[in-house]
């Protein structure tokens, strides 16, 4: 089973800012990697798939990179609405997919 | 606008059994691979089942493999995990989950979640 770490665990950054989170792979993954953004009592969205495509309607200041067992979200100029749980997730050997366990996203 | 409703969660004594329920809505679901994932308080997201398309091929995690079912009725746009044998560790938040096929897909749209307790 991939083991996925995301670091760090919580990220506290003002509006306007940018905030970078990290998610490491304990083998490659290739490009199979997607971030998901989670809110409480929400549903969790898809933010990237694929390492670096935004989903459908997600902004453009949301920005995924890396390949094989390193990888980046980037959000640039943090709104209100950003802050939240984020979570990265392997789909490359998958059965079982597995998640990191998520960056909390904090206003500083 | 695509919508999943998940439902039939509650409080269960050990060993016993819950189904279930994904209502689909805004999508055709019969040309969608369809996921359960679960949540447990404090936070790490597990997957726990995948099914395909057709209903065809089916896929459990190992710590359910033997005590869940997951099928899925495309008539009625609908997902169900019949969950058997249930354990404390069992104690989640259920979502469903959407994706274009089982395998390298990411998941792309999910529900709400339902919580299921399993305690006496």
């Amino acid at each position: 089973e991939i083991v996925m770490t995301q670091s760090p665990a919580t990220l506290s950054v003002s509006p306007g800012e940018r905030a970078t989170l990290s998610c490491r792979a304990s083998q490659s993954v290739h490009s199979y990697l997607a971030w998901y953004q989670q809110k409480p009592g929400q549903a969790p969205r898809l933010l990237i798939y694929g390492a670096s495509t935004r989903a459908t309607g997600i902004p453009a200041r949301f920005s995924g990179s890396g390949s094989g067992t390193e990888f980046t979200l980037t959000i640039t100029s943090l709104q209100s609405e950003d802050f939240a749980i984020y979570y990265c997730q392997q789909y490359d050997d998958w059965a079982p997919y597995t998640f990191g366990q998520g960056t909390k996203l904090e206003i500083k | 606008e695509v919508r999943l409703l998940e439902s039939g969660g509650g409080l269960v004594q050990p060993g016993g059994s819950l189904r279930l329920s994904c209502e689909a809505s805004g999508f055709t679901l019969d040309i969608y691979a369809m996921t359960w994932v679960r949540q447990a308080q404090g936070g790490g997201m597990e997957w726990v089942s995948s099914i395909s398309s057709s209903g065809g091929n089916t896929y459990y995690a190992d710590s359910v493999k033997g005590r869940f079912t997951i099928s899925r009725d495309n008539s009625r746009n609908t997902l169900y995990l019949e969950m058997n044998s249930l354990r404390a560790a069992d104690t989640a938040l259920y979502f469903c989950a959407k994706a274009p096929y089982v395998g390298n897909s990411a998941f792309d749209y999910w529900g709400q979640g339902t919580l299921v307790t399993v305690s006496s």
